[in-house]
Protein backbone atom coordinates (compact mmCIF):
# COMPACT_ATOMS: atom_id res chain seq x y z
CA UNK A 1 0.00 0.00 0.00
CA UNK A 2 1.08 3.81 -0.56
CA UNK A 3 1.27 6.22 1.89
CA UNK A 4 3.32 9.47 2.25
CA UNK A 5 5.12 11.15 5.64
CA UNK A 6 4.95 14.95 5.79
CA UNK A 7 7.30 14.95 8.61
CA UNK A 8 6.66 18.59 9.56
CA UNK A 9 3.41 19.72 11.17
CA UNK A 10 4.14 23.20 10.97
CA UNK A 11 7.05 25.61 9.77
CA UNK A 12 7.70 29.20 10.37
CA UNK A 13 9.86 31.14 8.12
CA UNK A 14 10.67 34.96 7.53
CA UNK A 15 9.47 36.75 4.29
CA UNK A 16 11.77 36.50 1.82
CA UNK A 17 13.89 33.51 3.17
CA UNK A 18 13.73 29.99 1.32
CA UNK A 19 11.05 27.63 2.01
CA UNK A 20 11.71 23.78 1.76
CA UNK A 21 8.66 21.40 2.97
CA UNK A 22 9.44 17.66 2.98
CA UNK A 23 8.09 14.96 1.96
CA UNK A 24 8.58 11.00 1.56
CA UNK A 25 6.57 8.43 0.35
CA UNK A 26 6.52 4.78 0.06
CA UNK A 27 5.55 3.22 -3.26
CA UNK A 28 6.22 -0.02 -4.79
CA UNK A 29 6.36 1.47 -8.22
CA UNK A 30 7.36 4.58 -10.16
CA UNK A 31 4.67 6.74 -8.45
CA UNK A 32 2.94 10.13 -9.43
CA UNK A 33 3.80 13.01 -7.13
CA UNK A 34 1.91 16.12 -6.32
CA UNK A 35 2.16 19.24 -3.81
CA UNK A 36 -1.80 20.71 -2.86
CA UNK A 37 -1.82 24.11 -1.35
CA UNK A 38 -4.52 25.05 0.85
CA UNK A 39 -5.76 28.39 2.31
CA UNK A 40 -8.24 28.68 5.44
CA UNK A 41 -11.76 28.04 4.59
CA UNK A 42 -10.70 26.71 0.57
CA UNK A 43 -10.26 23.81 -1.38
CA UNK A 44 -6.89 22.34 -2.39
CA UNK A 45 -5.13 23.68 -5.70
CA UNK A 46 -2.41 21.98 -7.42
CA UNK A 47 0.73 23.39 -7.01
CA UNK A 48 2.65 20.99 -9.27
CA UNK A 49 2.96 17.24 -10.50
CA UNK A 50 5.37 14.92 -11.24
CA UNK A 51 4.64 11.70 -13.82
CA UNK A 52 7.92 10.61 -15.25
CA UNK A 53 10.76 12.75 -17.09
CA UNK A 54 13.05 15.46 -15.27
CA UNK A 55 13.39 15.17 -11.79
CA UNK A 56 13.06 18.74 -11.33
CA UNK A 57 9.80 20.11 -11.73
CA UNK A 58 8.15 23.70 -11.37
CA UNK A 59 4.70 24.68 -10.47
CA UNK A 60 2.85 27.73 -9.92
CA UNK A 61 3.64 30.48 -7.69
CA UNK A 62 7.35 30.07 -8.17
CA UNK A 63 7.17 26.81 -6.61
CA UNK A 64 9.31 23.80 -7.17
CA UNK A 65 10.25 19.78 -6.18
CA UNK A 66 12.51 17.29 -6.86
CA UNK A 67 12.01 13.72 -7.19
CA UNK A 68 14.46 11.72 -5.49
CA UNK A 69 13.46 7.82 -5.90
CA UNK A 70 16.77 6.59 -3.86
CA UNK A 71 15.32 8.60 -0.87
CA UNK A 72 11.49 8.62 -1.68
CA UNK A 73 11.46 12.24 -1.46
CA UNK A 74 9.47 14.82 -3.28
CA UNK A 75 10.48 17.91 -1.38
CA UNK A 76 8.98 21.27 -2.02
CA UNK A 77 11.12 24.46 -2.37
CA UNK A 78 10.36 27.97 -2.60
CA UNK A 79 14.00 30.67 -3.22
CA UNK A 80 12.13 33.13 -1.82
CA UNK A 81 8.48 33.40 0.67
CA UNK A 82 6.31 35.67 0.19
CA UNK A 83 3.38 36.39 3.46
CA UNK A 84 1.01 35.29 0.78
CA UNK A 85 2.20 31.75 1.25
CA UNK A 86 0.75 31.01 4.40
CA UNK A 87 -0.94 28.45 3.68
CA UNK A 88 -1.60 24.51 4.33
CA UNK A 89 0.58 22.19 1.94
CA UNK A 90 -0.18 19.19 0.97
CA UNK A 91 2.11 15.99 -0.48
CA UNK A 92 0.79 12.77 -2.59
CA UNK A 93 1.59 10.24 -4.33
CA UNK A 94 -0.60 8.17 -6.61
CA UNK A 95 -0.37 5.91 -10.27
CA UNK A 96 -1.88 5.26 -13.20
CA UNK A 97 -4.94 2.99 -13.12
CA UNK A 98 -3.61 1.62 -9.83
CA UNK A 99 -6.33 3.28 -7.34
CA UNK A 100 -7.05 6.22 -5.73
CA UNK A 101 -4.40 8.78 -4.47
CA UNK A 102 -2.84 8.95 -0.53
CA UNK A 103 -2.47 12.23 0.92
CA UNK A 104 0.10 13.43 3.79
CA UNK A 105 -1.30 14.67 6.94
CA UNK A 106 0.02 18.41 5.54
CA UNK A 107 2.46 20.94 7.12
CA UNK A 108 1.36 24.44 7.92
CA UNK A 109 3.38 27.10 6.64
CA UNK A 110 3.60 30.67 8.29
CA UNK A 111 5.24 32.94 7.41
CA UNK A 112 6.57 36.35 9.43
CA UNK A 113 6.69 39.91 8.43
CA UNK B 1 -12.22 24.38 -19.73
CA UNK B 2 -13.03 22.01 -16.18
CA UNK B 3 -15.13 23.64 -13.33
CA UNK B 4 -15.78 22.08 -9.84
CA UNK B 5 -19.00 23.39 -8.16
CA UNK B 6 -20.16 22.61 -4.41
CA UNK B 7 -23.29 23.82 -2.42
CA UNK B 8 -23.94 25.15 -0.22
CA UNK B 9 -21.41 26.57 0.91
CA UNK B 10 -22.20 26.75 4.59
CA UNK B 11 -24.66 25.07 7.05
CA UNK B 12 -25.60 24.16 10.47
CA UNK B 13 -27.80 21.21 11.06
CA UNK B 14 -29.32 20.12 13.91
CA UNK B 15 -27.77 16.56 15.63
CA UNK B 16 -30.46 13.90 13.84
CA UNK B 17 -31.75 16.05 10.68
CA UNK B 18 -30.41 14.68 7.21
CA UNK B 19 -28.35 16.07 4.80
CA UNK B 20 -27.27 16.30 1.02
CA UNK B 21 -24.96 18.00 -0.07
CA UNK B 22 -24.17 18.44 -3.88
CA UNK B 23 -20.99 18.44 -6.44
CA UNK B 24 -21.18 18.94 -10.00
CA UNK B 25 -18.13 19.08 -12.79
CA UNK B 26 -18.41 20.97 -15.93
CA UNK B 27 -16.39 20.62 -19.05
CA UNK B 28 -14.96 16.73 -18.98
CA UNK B 29 -16.68 13.24 -19.35
CA UNK B 30 -16.30 10.36 -16.99
CA UNK B 31 -14.28 12.01 -14.42
CA UNK B 32 -13.65 9.88 -11.27
CA UNK B 33 -14.71 11.90 -8.05
CA UNK B 34 -13.87 12.02 -4.49
CA UNK B 35 -15.61 13.27 -1.06
CA UNK B 36 -13.60 14.00 1.53
CA UNK B 37 -13.91 15.67 5.00
CA UNK B 38 -11.71 17.55 6.67
CA UNK B 39 -11.42 17.97 10.95
CA UNK B 40 -10.31 20.97 12.20
CA UNK B 41 -6.50 21.34 11.96
CA UNK B 42 -6.42 17.99 10.44
CA UNK B 43 -5.71 16.42 6.99
CA UNK B 44 -8.07 15.09 4.77
CA UNK B 45 -10.04 11.58 5.06
CA UNK B 46 -11.22 10.02 2.03
CA UNK B 47 -14.93 9.04 2.49
CA UNK B 48 -16.30 7.93 -1.05
CA UNK B 49 -14.55 7.72 -4.72
CA UNK B 50 -16.29 6.99 -8.02
CA UNK B 51 -14.82 5.80 -11.38
CA UNK B 52 -18.47 5.87 -13.07
CA UNK B 53 -22.11 5.86 -12.73
CA UNK B 54 -23.95 4.13 -9.93
CA UNK B 55 -20.00 2.87 -8.82
CA UNK B 56 -19.55 4.23 -5.34
CA UNK B 57 -16.39 2.77 -2.87
CA UNK B 58 -16.68 4.09 0.84
CA UNK B 59 -13.43 4.15 2.25
CA UNK B 60 -15.17 3.85 6.05
CA UNK B 61 -18.00 2.57 8.07
CA UNK B 62 -19.79 5.97 8.95
CA UNK B 63 -22.89 7.66 8.94
CA UNK B 64 -22.81 9.03 5.56
CA UNK B 65 -23.24 7.60 2.03
CA UNK B 66 -22.89 8.61 -1.53
CA UNK B 67 -24.63 8.30 -4.88
CA UNK B 68 -23.32 9.46 -8.79
CA UNK B 69 -26.65 9.36 -10.48
CA UNK B 70 -25.52 11.68 -13.08
CA UNK B 71 -21.89 11.17 -15.04
CA UNK B 72 -21.05 14.50 -13.43
CA UNK B 73 -23.06 14.93 -10.37
CA UNK B 74 -21.79 13.22 -7.07
CA UNK B 75 -24.23 13.30 -3.87
CA UNK B 76 -23.27 12.94 -0.37
CA UNK B 77 -25.92 12.48 1.90
CA UNK B 78 -26.94 11.04 5.44
CA UNK B 79 -30.71 9.95 7.21
CA UNK B 80 -29.33 11.58 10.50
CA UNK B 81 -26.62 13.26 11.21
CA UNK B 82 -24.50 13.15 14.08
CA UNK B 83 -22.01 15.87 16.05
CA UNK B 84 -18.97 14.42 14.74
CA UNK B 85 -20.55 14.49 10.93
CA UNK B 86 -19.20 18.17 11.84
CA UNK B 87 -16.56 19.45 9.44
CA UNK B 88 -15.26 20.67 6.02
CA UNK B 89 -16.56 18.57 3.22
CA UNK B 90 -14.31 18.92 -0.21
CA UNK B 91 -15.49 17.40 -3.43
CA UNK B 92 -12.46 16.28 -5.84
CA UNK B 93 -12.10 14.77 -9.32
CA UNK B 94 -9.13 13.46 -11.10
CA UNK B 95 -9.41 12.32 -14.92
CA UNK B 96 -8.38 9.08 -14.09
CA UNK B 97 -7.38 7.04 -11.36
CA UNK B 98 -3.74 8.64 -9.63
CA UNK B 99 -3.83 11.63 -11.67
CA UNK B 100 -4.07 14.65 -9.95
CA UNK B 101 -7.45 16.09 -8.83
CA UNK B 102 -8.99 19.29 -8.51
CA UNK B 103 -11.11 20.34 -5.87
CA UNK B 104 -14.06 22.49 -5.15
CA UNK B 105 -14.15 25.63 -2.61
CA UNK B 106 -15.87 23.08 -0.20
CA UNK B 107 -18.70 23.11 2.33
CA UNK B 108 -18.34 23.85 6.10
CA UNK B 109 -21.07 21.85 7.84
CA UNK B 110 -21.62 22.35 11.81
CA UNK B 111 -24.04 20.26 13.33
CA UNK B 112 -25.45 21.22 16.73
Amino acid sequence: AQSVTQPDIHITVSEGASLELRCNYSYGATPYLFWYVQSPGQGLQLLLKYFSGDTLVQGIKGFEAEFKRSQSSFNLRKPSVHWSDAAEYFCAVGAHNAGKSTFGDGTTLTVKP
Amino acid sequence: SQTIHQWPATLVQPVGSPLSLECTVEGTSNPNLYWYRQAAGRGLQLLFYSVGIGQISSEVPQNLSASRPQDRQFILSSKKLLLSDSGFYLCAWSAGQGYEQYFGPGTRLTVT
